[in-house]
């Protein structure tokens, strides 16, 4: 079965200090993996994919095949992080699998 | 380049009726998808057409849910009747091919509530 999980709703964290998004996922296939951010009032848009190893906004995130991982993090946090953020695995047919999804809210 | 227009932006719909959803994807783009996203979750997939053609529409409702995408470009989808649990954001998305490593584009969605 493909599934994401994201376990944590929200995270709050101060501004300045590190961010570490959840992810993991549960796929027999080779996956790839993605993190969507939707900001207040926005579409959702594509933040990264795993098989880029590109870094943006600050963000990066490493795919652990072990431990069936893509955490995404950012080790400084901005108020403008915050956001809702999305775990995609992409599964078969180029269908993309969701998480439920992550609130980070930066505090000052 | 334009992004996925989606409209209406908002519907709101007695239970038992009907509504129709419209998509126009990024120019170009072959593979159009559109998706469910309930509150609190994660958007779901309900179909994926490549050109015209349906890729995948396991996860959608037939007996009240449609889709169709005329000629490869627009698409529409409805709702009939619809039901207190369709009350969700319906996005639509779409890729340049199929297999692509690159993620979709999204539309704004259409904010549904069935009352």
């Amino acid at each position: 079965a493909q599934r994401v999980t994201q376990p944590e709703k929200l995270l709050s964290v101060f501004k300045g200090a590190p961010v570490e998004l959840k992810c993991n996922y549960s796929y027999s296939g080779s996956p790839e993996l993605f993190w969507y951010v939707q900001y207040s009032r926005q579409r959702l848009q594509l933040l990264l994919r795993h098989i880029s190893r590109e870094s943006i906004k600050g963000f990066t995130a490493d795919l652990n095949k072990g431990e069936t991982s893509f955490h995404l993090k950012k080790p400084f946090a901005q108020e403008e992080d915050s956001a809702m953020y999305y775990c995609a695995l992409k599964a078969g047919g180029n269908k993309l699998v969701f998480g439920a999804g992550t609130i980070l809210r930066v505090k000052s | 380049e334009a992004g996925v227009a989606q409209s209406p932006r908002y519907k709101i719909i007695e239970k038992r009726q009907s509504v129709a959803f419209w998509c126009n994807p990024i120019s170009g783009h072959a593979t159009l998808y559109w998706y469910q996203q309930i509150l609190g979750q994660g958007p779901k997939l309900l179909i994926q057409f490549q050109n015209n053609g349906v890729v995948d529409d396991s996860q959608l409702p037939k007996d009240r849910f449609s889709a169709e995408r005329l000629k490869g470009v627009d698409s529409t989808l409805k709702i009939q009747p619809a039901k207190l649990e369709d009350s969700a954001v319906y996005l639509c998305a779409s890729s340049q091919i199929q297999g692509s490593n690159y993620g979709y584009t999204f539309g704004s969605g259409t904010r549904l509530t069935v009352v």
